[in-house]
């Protein structure tokens, strides 16, 4: 299958501060990506579809402010968690979009905010 | 919104044994995808059935799909330690665009 590549995989920042995570297909052009969040022992919760091009389309409830998304190149997307709170600690996962809709994963990115 | 519901949320048995889950969907769908997710980590696909087939093989994976009852199965035979992990089906409909929605997952345990 496609190679999804998500950096970092774990960090920790203070509250107030910024974080942006990468996501990369390495080795397919990813016109689509997704952002994920999920919560122990839960399911993904899809926060927002991410189009090279243009504008992300972020899903109801979810701050576009909060989490700035950028699809500059069909290869990255990043998503940038800005004045990050303990409330946004989480799991957060980005997948690219493949053929017959099939999504590939990146290994996510366990965020800490203390 | 969670289209998929799930069923069993937790299962465990010993390393050997089969494992059965279950999904189940609302919406007219175009295929149907289950995914593994080993503890903190991405998921990774694992098979995909498309909405005019009724059953699918993948080495120990077996997949039914009923579409008159909205649902699938995904049968795990000859269950190994490694096989430890949480399931999710996935449901790609038309009325979702290109987005898939996922089930809550069935979390598998398999005991050596």
């Amino acid at each position: 299958g496609a190679v999804v590549s998500q950096h970092p995989s774990w960090v920790i920042c203070k509250s107030g501060t910024s974080v942006k995570i990468e996501c990369r297909s390495l080795d397919f052009q990813a016109t689509t990506m997704f952002w994920y969040r999920q919560f122990p022992k839960q399911s993904l919760m899809l926060m927002a579809t991410s189009n090279e091009g243009s504008k992300a389309t972020y899903e109801q409830g979810v701050e576009k402010d909060k989490f700035l998304i950028n699809h500059a190149s069909l290869t990255l997307s990043t998503l940038t968690v800005t004045s990050a709170h303990p409330e946004d600690s989480s799991f957060y996962i980005c997948s690219a979009r493949g053929t017959f809709n099939i999504q590939y994963f990146g290994a996510g990115t366990r965020l800490s905010v203390l | 919104s969670q289209q998929g519901e799930e069923d069993p949320q937790a299962l465990s048995i010993q390393e050997g044994e089969n494992a059965t889950m279950n999904c189940s969907y609302k919406t007219s769908i175009n295929n149907l995808q289950w995914y593994r997710q080993n503890s903190g980590r991405g998921l990774v696909h694992l098979i995909l059935i498309r909405s005019n087939e009724r059953e699918k093989h993948s080495g120990r994976l077996r997949v039914t799909l009923d579409t008159s009852k909205k649902s699938s199965s995904l049968l795990i035979t000859a269950s190994r330690a490694a096989d430890t992990a949480s399931y999710f089906c996935a449901t790609d409909a038309w009325a979702a665009g290109n987005k898939l929605t996922f089930g809550g997952g069935t979390r598998v345990l398999v005991k050596p």
